[in-house]
C-alpha cells in the first residue's frame, strides 16, 4: 500500500510557541492531504482538507489562524500549531489518498504543551 | 451532519469470533470504512464496502446494509494482537474525506 510519513512523532512544547508538523506521501501524489486530532478514546475529527496549491478548507469550529496548513507541493502537507497552549495537547494525524475514499494514513504526531 | 455509532468496548477470548457493528445515518452515502487502530499509533485500513453484501478478507469480514444504514466487521479466530480499536467510518459523495464513529475498543483475553 501507499506509504504516508509524518514526523515528528512526538513533541513536546513550552506554552506561546509554535509548532510545525509534516506530512508526507513517499510513493504517490497526493492533491489532497487531511488533518485530524483525536484526543485519548475518542474518534479522529477532521479538522482541515489540505489542497496543493491552494487554501486549506477547515472544518467548523476550527481556528485557521491557529491552526495553519500549507500544501506547497504534491507530496508535502504541513501543520503548523501557532502559540500552542495546554489544551491544543492532542494526537495529530495526517492523511492521503491517490483513490476516492481509500485512505493512507501517517504515523501521527503527540503534541505536549506544557 | 453524520451520526456514526459503533459500542464503547468489547472483550472476547483468543479463538473466539467478535462482531462489530456500526450504523450511520448520512446523505448521499458512498462507501463505509474499517480501520484498525492500536493505542498511540495510526490507523490501518481493514474493508471497504460500498455495495450490499459481505467482503471477506482472510479473519476479517465486513458487511453492508445500506437501506438499513448497518454494517458489521466481523473478526474470526481472534488473536491477542487483535486488541484495537475498530473505527468505522463513512465516505459521503465523492469527497475524498471520511466521517469517523467514535470506535470499538476490542479486547482480547488469553
Amino acid at each position: 500500500g501507499a506509504v504516508v510519513s509524518q514526523h515528528p512523532s512526538w513533541v513536546i512544547c513550552k506554552s506561546g510557541t509554535s509548532v510545525k508538523i509534516e506530512c508526507r506521501s513517499l510513493d504517490f501524489q497526493a492533491t489532497t492531504m487531511f488533518w485530524y486530532r483525536q484526543f485519548p478514546k475518542q474518534s479522529l475529527m477532521l479538522m482541515a482538507t489540505s489542497n496543493e496549491g491552494s487554501k486549506a478548507t477547515y472544518e467548523q469550529g476550527v481556528e485557521k489562524d491557529k491552526f495553519l496548513i500549507n500544501h506547497a507541493s504534491l507530496t508535502l502537507s504541513t501543520l503548523t500549531v501557532t502559540s500552542a497552549h495546554p489544551e491544543d495537547s492532542s494526537f495529530y494525524i495526517c492523511s492521503a489518498s491517490y483513490t476516492p475514499g481509500e485512505l493512507f494514513f501517517g504515523e501521527g504526531s503527540r503534541l505536549t504543551v506544557l | 451532519g453524520q451520526n456514526i455509532d459503533q459500542p464503547t468496548e468489547m472483550t472476547a477470548t483468543e479463538g473466539a469470533i467478535v462482531q462489530i457493528n456500526c450504523t450511520y445515518q448520512t446523505s448521499g452515502f458512498n462507501g463505509l470504512f474499517w480501520y484498525q487502530q492500536h493505542a498511540g499509533e495510526a490507523p490501518t485500513f481493514l474493508s471497504y464496502n460500498v455495495l450490499d453484501g459481505l467482503e471477506e478478507k482472510g479473519r476479517f469480514s465486513s458487511f453492508l446494509s445500506r437501506s438499513k444504514g448497518y454494517s458489521y466487521l466481523l473478526l474470526k479466530e481472534l488473536q491477542m494482537k487483535d486488541s484495537a480499536s475498530y473505527l468505522c467510518a463513512v465516505r459521503r459523495g465523492n469527497d475524498y474525506k471520511l466521517s469517523f464513529g467514535a470506535g470499538t475498543t476490542v479486547t482480547v483475553r488469553a
